[in-house]
């Protein structure tokens, strides 16, 4: 079975701070992808990063960035001098190439964790 | 501008009555994906399909039905016998129904019942 957990329910912070949203995830697989999406209040969720179990590299897009660590089945998203407009429900998502197939495949989402940025 | 559309956006619907959401596509993907949010909580998948003519029942199927007659489309109908029926609905698709690809989006159809 795999899991994917997101302890903070709930964040907010002031304007211009940094926050981390926290994912740790659960699988039995060698070969896994993990994934964020944000899901603002308009309700569709869009798509952020996609990360493979085989690149540990952190990735930074902008003001976003991504922690990948394997030795503690973590993968952070920290987001740089936070603004209003980045106040979302994010979720963080985990598929494995065991569930793959007829039949078994499965993408697996946390519960999320809804950030509000306070101006 | 390819993307997934769903209609409407909302939906109300007296108890015991049969309801179709719908879900189209232009993104051109072969799999396609319905689940369910509710508050608080994360996606659950009801159905997916891999290809035009055949769905596979997600973890949460019962009370719920679907068909995939033309690649873009793949509507859901929320039965009767779904016991709580009101929630968050939101369709998806993906290049094929592989772990490695993405899952793109539509805006999702919040279902009333009373």
């Amino acid at each position: 079975a795999q899991k994917v957990t997101q302890a903070q329910t709930e964040i907010s912070v002031v304007e211009k701070e940094d926050v981390t949203l926290d994912c740790v995830y659960e699988t039995r697989d060698t070969t896994y992808y993990l994934f964020w999406y944000k899901q603002p209040p308009s309700g569709e969720l869009v798509f952020l990063i996609r990360r493979n179990s085989f690149d540990e590299q952190n990735e930074i897009s902008g003001r976003y960035s991504w922690n990948f660590q394997k030795s503690t089945s973590s993968f952070n998203f920290t987001i740089t001098a936070s603004q209003v407009v980045d106040s979302a429900v994010y979720f963080c998502a985990l598929s494995a190439r065991a569930y793959s197939g007829a039949g078994s495949y499965q993408l697996t989402f946390g519960k999320g964790t809804k950030l509000s940025v306070i101006p | 501008d390819g993307g997934i559309t769903q209609s409407p956006k909302y939906l109300f619907r007296k108890e015991g009555q049969n309801v179709t959401l719908s879900c189209e596509q232009n993104l051109n993907h072969d799999a396609m994906y319905w689940y369910r949010q509710d508050p608080g909580q994360g996606l659950r998948l009801i159905y997916y399909s891999q290809i035009v003519n055949d769905f596979q029942k997600g973890d949460i199927a019962e009370g719920y039905s679907v068909s995939r007659e033309k690649k873009e489309s793949f509507p859901l109908t929320v039965t009767s016998a779904q016991k709580n029926p009101t929630a968050f609905y939101l369709c998806a698709s993906s290049m094929v129904h592989e772990s490695s690809y993405e899952q793109y989006f539509g805006p999702g159809t919040r279902l009333t019942v009373t």
